[in-house]
């Protein structure tokens, strides 16, 4: 049973360039959730991804978007980077029971986000 | 929006003592959750409490949900160098995190 998968596991970017990260949810999951998670603080929500649509989104701006599959996979695009992007980027998988996601968060071993 | 804080930031103690973190919201949370991270690691799920008042054990911790669903509290008797990590609660209703309780335990 493969559990959550994130690609790359470090990548190194310069400021204004633009990143897209991974994410496979754990099997039997339909919903992905995405944090950043800078160094020696608490992963803060950026968004969440249910049946393809966005569900809930955190405090980031627009640079920051996403997508989610048919197959429950997702993407986290950040624009424009800037040099405060720099940080670990988690993603969490859920499954949604009676419309409500309330279970416990599965989640990868994460992206490692350098912005140069 | 919700606000989650959690106290202590840090914590060393000697192996053996005990631990215990705090977690406090500023709004009633339908549930909270508490996950370890361990160094380099990622979160890892340890417990979920539903109902005002909850007590829940495994083996050496002891999770507790305030009456008013506002506040959690984590608490590891006798700790051991494998209990070394970050502990964060979350409040389920808005996916927020806190910031973490780092335990380093001294041999």
């Amino acid at each position: 049973d493969a559990g959550v998968t994130q690609s790359p596991t470090h990548l190194i970017k310069t400021r204004g360039q633009q990143v897209t990260l991974r994410c496979s949810p754990k099997s039997g999951h339909d919903t992905v959730s995405w944090y950043q998670q800078a160094l020696g603080q608490g992963p803060q929500f950026i968004f969440q991804y249910y049946e393809e649509e966005e569900r809930q989104r955190g405090n980031f701006p627009d640079r920051f978007s996403g997508h989610q599959f048919p197959n429950y996979s997702s993407e986290l695009n950040v624009n424009a980077l800037l040099l405060g992007d720099s940080a670990l980027y988690l993603c969490a998988s859920s499954l949604v029971r009676a419309n409500l996601d309330t279970g416990e968060l599965f989640f990868g071993e994460g992206s490692r986000l350098t912005v140069l | 929006g919700q606000q989650v804080m959690q106290i202590p930031q840090y914590q060393h103690v000697q192996e053996g003592e005990d631990f215990t973190t705090y977690c406090n919201s500023s709004t009633t949370l339908s549930n909270i959750q508490w996950y370890k991270q361990r160094p380099g690691g990622h979160p890892v799920f340890l417990i979920q409490l539903v109902k005002s008042g909850e007590v829940k054990k495994q083996k050496r911790l002891t999770f507790q949900f305030g009456e008013a669903k506002k506040n959690s509290s984590l608490h590891i008797t006798a700790t051991q160098t494998t209990d070394v990590g970050t502990y964060f609660c979350a409040g389920r209703n808005d996916m927020r995190f806190g910031a973490g309780t780092r335990l380093t335990v001294k041999p």
